[in-house]
């Protein structure tokens, strides 16, 4: 079954301080992998897209890495306006389908 | 250029009545998706529609929910007789055309349906 998983549910930083967000996904043949910043009360904002283990892609402070089996979201000196809930979708080659996981809850304090 | 709108942003039901979704995509996009969100919870895909076409509604609950993506005008999904089980956000998100799946989603800023 097609699964993706984000860890950790919740996270909270000091302003400046670096971390790493998790996505583990088992599906049968990647299509792609999504990442999206959720502000409450809002839909989903497009972040970005990678589609083969090995590819980086970066915006600002944030940057997504690909593997196999997971895919990580690096935040760098954070600010407090980085403070959203971080989805993670795939498409698998059987569907046309997102599975998404449930997010990660960003607070970054001042 | 437009993003992807939807109406109401707000929409309050009695239990038994219809909500009634309005969804229309970003310019050229002809792909459109639901998704429904309850809080705390990931996004659980309910149905895929290219104009005019269901094309996977594997998502969507067999009765009271029906969506459709008309040659003119925007998605609209349709639930009867709501109940309170219902209450959720709803959001819309469309694709360029072209490969399927290839291309990211993007999002409305949701309904937000209420059932008392």
């Amino acid at each position: 079954e097609d699964q993706v998983t984000q860890s950790p549910e919740a996270l909270r930083l000091q302003e400046g301080e670096s971390s790493s967000l998790n996505c583990s996904y088992t599906v049968s043949g990647l299509r792609g992998l999504f990442w999206y910043r959720q502000d409450p009360g809002k839909g989903p904002e497009f972040l970005f897209t990678l589609y083969s283990a090995g590819e980086e892609k970066e915006k600002e402070r944030l940057k997504a890495t690909l593997t196999k089996k997971e895919s990580f979201l690096h935040i760098t000196a954070p600010k407090p306006e980085d403070s959203a809930t971080y989805l993670c979708a795939v498409r698998a080659d059987s569907n046309y389908q997102l599975i998404w996981g449930a997010g990660t809850k960003l607070i970054i304090k001042p | 250029n437009a993003g992807v709108m939807q109406n109401p942003r707000h929409l309050v039901r009695r239990r038994g009545q219809e909500a009634r979704l309005r969804c229309s995509p970003m310019k050229g996009h002809s792909h459109v998706y639901w998704y429904r969100q309850l809080p705390e919870e990931g996004l659980k895909f309910m149905v895929y529609l290219q104009k005019e076409n269901i094309i996977d509604e594997s998502g969507m609950p067999k009765e009271r929910f029906s969506a459709e993506f008309p040659k003119e005008g925007p998605s609209i999904l349709r639930i009867q007789q709501v109940v309170r089980g219902d209450s959720a956000a709803y959001f819309c998100a469309s694709s360029p055309p072209g490969t399927v799946g290839k291309y990211e989603q993007f999002f409305g800023p949701g309904t937000r349906l209420t059932v008392l």
